[in-house]
């Protein structure tokens, strides 16, 4: 257990839909970062969330959202979705100061489109 | 942040050391180099991170030479468990700043 919690591990759902996923950081840490990796893309960062505020935006699509709340979790909300879409989503936290480079990432978030 | 460039993938059998060299010809004064981890279907993990000359932990080793327009990772006695994607960043450290992956280099490690 990295200490970072995200859920749920597997979504299936259809195309046009919509779906949250959750991400629990790690205690202590301020920072949350989305990451969508699929299989022809790799490891693309999303956006990344300090201590409520956006702090980086990536190659996040208009359909996605995200925020984190003031208990410091983050949700990645994913609308009129895609087949493409189809991917594993990992969040990561870290204190999100600047000597702290220990990002820890989660398990995932497995999301089929069908 | 500087580019990286690494094998696509690499074999190596129980029991011998494995070296995964990356190349980032333009990096800057301020970057460091670390290295991730990640096994199918969970998230990277972070090995090592280094700025110049050698670095050791109980994982791994980082070769940096004096030019700093390489480095290489080094794995003792690899196993079975060991068969992962291995990614080089490059970057400033900063807790602040999000982590760019390139594409990884694929070990296999066979029995």
């Amino acid at each position: 257990d990295s200490g970072v919690t995200q859920t749920p591990k597997h979504l299936i759902t259809a195309t046009g839909q919509r779906v949250t996923l959750r991400c629990s950081p790690r205690s202590g840490d301020l920072s949350v970062y989305w990451y969508q990796q699929s299989l022809d893309q790799g490891l693309q960062f999303l956006i990344q969330y300090y201590n409520g505020e956006e702090r980086a935006k990536g190659n996040i699509l208009e359909r996605f959202s995200a925020q984190q709340f003031p208990d410091l979790h983050s949700e990645l909300n994913l609308s009129s979705l895609e087949l493409g879409d189809s991917a594993l989503y990992f969040c990561a936290s870290n204190t999100g100061t600047v000597l702290d480079y220990g990002y820890t990432f989660g398990s995932g978030t497995r999301l089929t489109v069908v | 942040l500087a580019k990286t460039t690494q094998p696509i993938s690499m074999d190596s059998y129980e029991g011998q050391e494995v070296n995964i060299t990356c190349s980032h010809n333009n990096i800057a004064t301020n970057d460091y180099i670390t290295w991730y981890q990640q096994f199918p279907s969970q998230g990277p993990r972070f090995i090592i991170q280094g700025y110049k000359t050698k670095v050791t932990n109980e994982v791994a080793s980082l070769f940096i030479p004096a030019d700093r327009k390489s480095s290489t990772l080094s794995l003792p006695r690899v196993s079975l468990s060991d068969t992962a994607v291995y990614y080089c960043l490059v970057g400033e450290v900063s807790g602040g700043n999000m982590l760019t992956f390139g594409g990884g280099t694929r070990l296999m490690v066979k029995p």
